[in-house]
């Protein structure tokens, strides 16, 4: 069965250094999203993509992240300078959103827990 | 905009017991929504899903959900608990609106079942 796999499953990183968290999404899906859950709170939206953009962004989503589909297969989230908040597990989904009328759900990869220090 | 509460951050029950797990929602779009599935250090997997089709949805595992819209609500049940369902369930709603929005999902703050012997 297709799957979404995300790399690494652990980052650990020092405050302001920059990190690439690497998703590959099911391979005939379109939409594209990152999500993130800090410690004990709610999954929360960060960004959706779609046909080489970003579609969606929520107010986390400020000028130190950014979101890239550098060839057909992967989905990368950069944090330029990373902050002790950016502390979670980052989550990449991807969907093929609607088919013969029905709107379809988000498949989850396993996450990367990315922990600054 | 779209707003999930989930009563109950911590669910329970007996082995071979009644589970519910309770899910309200708002919306300002017919919604879609989900019930996804965390095992620990693990992702988000779909259990059931509701997309305007039945309102009674089966989902996985012997879950099942009833869609009400009347109370705005989508309560997740399994008839006998067993010791494997003991996870974080995540209610979530979908902004998706039949090819204008992206389908962004706002995730309810997850309940934790507990199983016991």
């Amino acid at each position: 069965e297709p799957e979404v796999t995300q790399t690494p499953s652990h980052q650990v990183t020092q405050m302001g250094q920059e990190v690439i968290l690497r998703c590959v999404p099911i391979s005939n899906h379109l939409y594209f999203y990152w999500y993130r859950q800090i410690l004990g709170q709610k999954v929360e939206f960060l960004v959706s993509f779609y046909n080489n953009e970003i579609s969606e962004k929520s107010e986390i989503f400020d000028d130190q992240f950014s979101v890239e589909r550098p060839d057909g297969s992967n989905f990368t989230l950069k944090i330029r300078s990373t902050k002790l908040e950016d502390s979670a597990m980052y989550f990449c989904a991807s969907s093929d959103m609607w088919t013969r009328g029905e709107h379809n759900e988000q498949f989850f990869g396993p996450g990367t827990r990315l922990t600054v220090l | 905009a779209q707003s999930v509460t989930q009563l109950g951050s911590h669910v329970s029950v007996s082995e071979g017991a009644l589970v519910l797990l309770r899910c309200n929602y708002s919306s300002s779009v017919p919604p879609y929504l989900f019930w996804y599935v965390q095992y620990p250090n693990q992702g988000l997997q779909l259990l059931l899903k509701y997309t305007s089709a039945a309102t009674l949805v089966k989902g996985i595992n012997g879950f099942e959900a009833e869609f009400k819209k009347s109370e705005t609500s989508f309560h997740l049940t399994k008839p006998s608990a067993h010791m494997s369902d003991a996870a974080e369930y995540f209610c979530a709603v979908s902004d998706f609106a039949g090819g204008t929005s992206y389908g962004k999902l706002t995730f309810g703050q997850g309940t934790i079942l507990t199983v016991h012997p």
